[in-house]
């Protein structure tokens, strides 16, 4: 069975810093990988996801992630952090025949002090 | 861009009673899920609804829960006979055929109180 943990539940962080959040599945066969944003208020919404192909990928609003099969992990990155990123971010995993079939992580809170 | 639009934002219903959450999918989508997050815990698979007929289903939607496409347009979540435990925000979605299929678009969810 597929699984997917978010080791932090919150991370608070300043404006225009760096921030890593972190994201490690688990899975019996090819996956893929997704991490969503959800603003107060609103639905979830998609930042980025990873199939195949390069292991860095690139997504909306200058986050990024990187697949590592060894370790299991999709961090999701972004160098500097703005105000309006405040937000629960959950990443998600697929078995590739499930489709849309998302597994979530509890999701972790940023928030961003000015 | 388009959007995945739910209704009502809010549902209080009294324990055992029917209520039916409305979604309209995205028009061109072919793959409707319903997902649902209860207060402190992770979003969860329900439902995925495909070609007219459930196409997966998870252990949490028994019997009292069922889904339908009334109208080509619409797309609802059916709960029979209302517990406490199924008080959460509920979170419909759809997503397009091929390539197109592992990306979901969410609406905005209904938050279910029952109490």
């Amino acid at each position: 069975a597929q699984s997917v943990t978010q080791l932090d539940s919150q991370v608070p962080v300043f404006e225009e810093a760096p921030v890593e959040l972190r994201c490690n599945y688990s899975s019996s066969v090819s996956v893929y990988l997704f991490w969503y944003v959800q603003y107060p208020n609103q639905g979830l919404q998609l930042l980025l996801k990873y199939l195949s192909g390069s292991t860095l990928v690139k997504g909306i609003n200058g986050f990024e992630a990187e697949f590592n099969k060894s370790q299991t992990s999709f961090h999701l990155r972004k160098p500097s952090v703005h105000i309006s990123d405040t937000a629960e971010y959950f990443c998600a995993v697929s078995d590739d025949n499930q489709g849309g079939k998302l597994i979530f992580g509890q999701g972790t809170e940023l928030s961003v002090k000015p | 861009e388009p959007e995945v639009t739910q209704t009502p934002s809010h549902q209080v219903t009294q324990m055992g009673q029917e209520v039916i959450l409305r979604c309209v999918p995205i028009s061109n989508h072919l793959y409707f899920y319903w997902y649902r997050q209860i207060l402190g815990q992770k979003v969860e698979f329900l439902v995925s609804f495909y070609n007219n007929e459930i196409s997966e289903k998870s252990e949490i939607f028994d019997d009292q829960f069922s889904v339908e496409r009334p109208d080509g347009s619409n797309f609802t979540l059916k709960i029979r006979s209302t517990k406490l435990e199924d008080s959460a925000m509920y979170f419909c979605a759809s997503s397009g055929g091929g390539a197109l299929k592992e990306k979901l678009f969410f609406g905005s969810g209904t938050q279910l109180s029952v109490l």
